[in-house]
């Protein structure tokens, strides 16, 4: 079936490094969505990206769609402790979303 | 306020005790989904509902069951729960949902489970 894989499972910076997940899916998207999840709280809708090779910026995080729609990436710039949290990807294949299984940053003390 | 309401936000019960979640959302939306959320295998798909009487599998509706009888209601039974269904749960929904919509999903602020 279907599948997404995101990567990596954890990553570990210190307050004001660069922070990267990313997603591949095995077969073609036509939309990619992101959401964040505090800990303790529940995903929350970031940014949707639709065509291909699209880039979308919010701030410090950027989020970029490949030009096969089969992959799609978040970074997120000079991370602060509010950015805590895992970062999800779903991609809509055929008919539902297909859940990548996370990213959790955390913030080195 | 919009939002997506899920109760109880903890429940710890026994093994073959049914038990039911519900969820209701008071956006009018469509579409509402159920998902299971553990470490390190991210957010599962259990049921989901295109509409009132509209309700098909996800990736792991074993053991579960659900309803949509009204368009704001979409509970979740476990009607003989067993300690593998311990877990956090999600309710969420959207404006639509299926192979034509790129609505985002509002989630519930979950459930969590403990089946002993």
């Amino acid at each position: 079936g279907q599948q997404v894989m995101q990567i990596p499972q954890y990553q570990h910076v210190q307050e004001g490094e660069d922070f990267t997940t990313y997603c591949n899916s095995s077969t073609t998207l036509s939309n990619i969505q992101w959401y964040k999840q505090r800990p303790g709280g529940h995903p929350v809708f970031l940014i949707q990206l639709v065509k291909s090779g699209e880039v979308k910026k919010q701030k410090r995080l950027t989020f970029q769609f490949g030009e096969a729609k089969k992959n799609s990436s978040l970074h997120i710039t000079a991370t602060q402790t509010t950015d805590v949290g895992t970062y999800f990807c779903a991609g809509k294949g055929n008919y539902q979303l297909i859940w990548g299984a996370g990213t959790k940053l955390i913030i080195k003390p | 306020e919009a939002q997506v309401t899920q109760n109880p936000r903890y429940l710890i019960t026994v093994t073959g005790k049914k038990l039911t979640v519900t969820c209701s959302q008071n956006m009018n939306h469509e579409y509402m989904s159920w998902y299971r959320q553990d470490p390190g295998l991210g957010l599962r798909q259990i049921y989901y509902s295109m509409n009132v009487e509209v309700t098909d599998k996800g990736d792991v509706p074993e053991g579960y069951k659900v309803s949509r009888k009204e368009k704001r209601n979409f509970p979740l039974i476990l009607e003989s729960p067993s300690p593998n269904q311990t877990s956090l749960y999600f309710c969420a929904s959207s404006f639509t949902g299926g192979a034509y919509s790129n609505q985002p999903q509002h989630f519930g602020d979950g459930t969590r489970l403990s089946i002993l």
